[in-house]
């Protein structure tokens, strides 16, 4: 599966929307763009997943470019209880599971 | 209503000790994950069945033992306990490969 870039921390306004950026320059044709994030002591939950369009569902929406070597997950108006860490992970179809990384922290302010 | 429930939500143990995380789903689902989560806060697969076979196992040492008595359920036995297994493990379910996961809230082992 394609390795992905995230920026490690990012802040954001309680009530503005949070853009989260993630780099898969190397991701192939048959791979998703899987986002979970994961607040202090629990579980990772499930945001969006998406291949080539746009997606959007009630938490989040999910932007893919063109060449699909970069997507944007929007948290349109965050909450302070959207602080956690979010994961971009790229995976294929096939049997093979979700490969977590660091992931972006971002942090709703006040 | 849980839909991916782990037990215990603690557990304190001595070395050398065997143990056992029981996990149930009651989503329907046909494949179940474990996952670890270290001191760093890597999540990182060990294992993964669908529909009660085994079809991924990540370097894993043999200590490590899933059981999946149906497809609802997996169970995951650690024998003699060592201090770097401390950590917390999270059980996981898709409906299949492609779908997105549901975790359970996780299972904090100490290895004292």
């Amino acid at each position: 599966d394609a390795k992905t870039t995230q920026p490690p921390s990012m802040d954001c306004a309680e009530g503005r929307a949070a853009n989260l950026p993630c780099n898969h320059s190397t991701i192939s044709g048959n791979e998703y763009v899987y986002w979970y994030r994961q607040i202090h002591s629990q579980g990772p939950q499930y945001i969006i997943h998406g291949l080539k369009n746009n997606e959007t569902n009630e938490m989040a929406s999910l932007i893919i470019t063109e060449d699909r070597k970069s997507s944007t997950l929007i948290l349109p108006h965050a909450t302070l209880r959207d602080t956690a860490v979010y994961y971009c992970i790229v995976k294929n179809s096939g049997y093979s599971t979700l490969t977590f990384g660091k992931g972006t922290m971002l942090l709703v302010s006040p | 209503d849980t839909a991916v429930s782990q037990t215990p939500k603690y557990l304190v143990t001595q070395m050398g000790n065997d143990k056992s995380i029981k996990c149930e789903q009651n989503l329907g689902h046909d494949t179940m994950y474990w996952y670890k989560q270290d001191s760093k806060k890597f999540l990182k697969i060990m294992f993964s069945y669908n529909n009660k076979e085994l079809i991924i196992n990540e370097t894993v040492p043999n200590r490590f033992s899933p059981k999946s008595p149906d497809k609802a359920h997996l169970n995951l036995h650690i024998n003699s306990l060592e201090l770097g297994d401390s950590a917390v493990y999270f059980c996981a379910s898709s409906q299949d490969l492609q779908g997105g996961y549901t975790f359970g809230s996780g299972t904090r082992l100490t290895v004292v």
